[in-house]
């Protein structure tokens, strides 16, 4: 498979579960980052992760906590999320953090109930 | 930091070229200006990146004038496939830089028949 993939595609959890989105990028880059796509408001960068290292953290909720075990791979666990977290979530990577030329994957719809 | 500026939506015809402005009066000296595409269901994807003057590839050319603090997409002869949200985006290309990457609320463009 090429190209940045993401699963589930769509999730469904309620405030008090647990659950987390994966991210695999195939492409050979060694930047991850999370995003955040809510309706009628800009895209938001949530993490930034370079060579399996967090650079990035912008002032994101506790509730959120990434994982990223190695440049191919990344995680975004989620607990105790509000409805308002409800959202596209979306994964992207790129060569050496040359932030504006970023491979995005399809996106997780979460919706928080 | 940088913020942009687009219309919320435009609307054209098949064959017609499509000129979408972004606004980016703060623009920085190394800020460079990047433009991405989005459809339903799908991840934003990289279309055009320039600096200043004229920069053209397969599909699109970006027009940016001497004080930067605008910048065009012009999309020769578009078709129904073109229908989409298009994105301007200002930021830096170096990494380690702590500037934030600042993403436009997006143009939805309609291609009708």
């Amino acid at each position: 498979e090429t190209g940045v993939t993401q699963t589930p595609r769509h999730l469904v959890m309620g405030m008090t579960n647990k659950k987390s989105l994966k991210c695999e990028q195939h492409l050979g880059h060694n930047a991850m980052y999370w995003y955040k796509q809510s309706a009628k408001k800009p895209l938001e960068l949530m993490f930034v992760y370079s060579l399996e290292e967090r650079v990035e953290n912008n002032s994101v909720p506790s509730r959120f906590s990434p994982e990223c075990p190695n440049s191919s791979h990344l995680f975004l666990h989620l607990h105790t999320l509000q409805p308002e977290d409800s959202a596209l979530y979306l994964c992207a990577s790129s060569q050496d953090r040359v932030g504006n030329e970023q491979y995005f994957g399809p996106g997780t719809r979460l919706t928080v109930t | 930091l940088a913020k942009t500026t687009q219309p919320i939506s435009m609307d054209s015809y098949e064959g017609q070229e499509v000129n979408i402005t972004c606004s980016h009066n703060n623009i920085a000296t190394n800020d460079y200006i990047t433009w991405y595409q989005q459809f339903p269901s799908q991840g934003p994807r990289f279309i055009i990146q320039g600096y200043k003057t004229k920069v053209t590839n397969e599909v699109a050319s970006l027009f940016i004038p001497a004080d930067r603090k605008s910048s065009t997409l012009s999309l020769p002869r578009v078709s129904l496939s073109d229908t989409a949200v298009y994105y301007c985006l200002v930021g830096p290309r170096n990494a380690g830089n702590n500037r934030k990457l600042i993403w436009g609320l997006g143009t939805s463009l309609a291609v009708n028949p």
